[in-house]
């Protein structure tokens, strides 16, 4: 079946510092990934999304998310985290295995930014 | 991408009412519409994908009866919870599929439904 897993529940981080936000999936064929925000009282945001081509893809805030599908990561990074980067964030994948063209969210990892 | 609007943004109501809520593409026409609910702290878990025209296809263990859906145009769909009770407080979102397919959704800011 198909799934995503986020293994950090919560990250902290300091102000200026790199960040890099770890998500796995189990998806029988090609799938399709996305890293979405939610900060506090606002909608989910697509930050970027790789569908194929170039493994390592360019999003919005200075976020970048490589593809490694040998080891089935997806994982977000941002070299240097403002403190308005603090918010929840969300891996996704979907693809030709889910109907209706679903996506399946991770549980999420919470980012607090230490000013 | 496309703007998605929640109508109302939060809503407080006694035990045993129906509410609505509305979900609208602002920018262009979806044939496909999808309802979450979210617990706090927690991630979006699907209810049911809104078809234009035709009934919406619930997630397992999602009760139909329980949260009607209805997506009468392709700028419109609605969730009315009946009954409610207060483990239906919840923060709902809707989202709308892309233009291009491709999996990819845009997402209302949700409504936050508390029953009393």
């Amino acid at each position: 079946a198909q799934s995503v897993t986020q293994p950090d529940i919560h990250i902290t981080v300091s102000e200026g510092a790199s960040l890099e936000l770890r998500c796995n999936y189990s998806y029988g064929a090609t799938p399709y990934l996305f890293w979405y925000v939610q900060s506090p009282g606002q909608g989910l945001q697509l930050l970027l999304k790789y569908f194929s081509g170039d493994t390592l893809v360019q999003g919005i805030k200075g976020f970048e998310a490589e593809f490694k599908r040998s080891q089935s990561s997806f994982n977000l990074r941002k070299p240097s985290v403002h403190w308005s980067d603090a918010a929840e964030y969300f891996c996704a994948v979907g693809g030709m295995e889910t109907s209706y063209d679903k996506v399946i969210f991770g549980p999420g990892t919470s980012l607090s930014v230490i000013p | 991408g496309a703007v998605v609007s929640q109508h109302p943004s939060w809503v407080i109501c006694k035990s045993g009412t129906s509410v609505k809520i509305e979900c609208r593409s602002l920018d262009f026409q979806a044939t496909t519409m999808f309802w979450y609910r979210q617990f706090p702290k927690q991630s979006l878990m699907l209810m049911a994908t809104s078809n234009e025209g035709s009934k919406a296809t619930y997630e397992q263990g999602v009760e139909k009866d329980k949260f009607l859906i209805n997506h009468a145009s392709l700028t419109l769909s609605t969730l009315t919870v009946t009954s409610a009770h207060p483990e239906d407080s919840s923060f709902y979102i809707c989202s709308v599929q892309g233009l291009a397919g491709g999996y990819e959704q845009f997402f209302g800011p949700g409504t936050r439904l508390t029953v009393l």
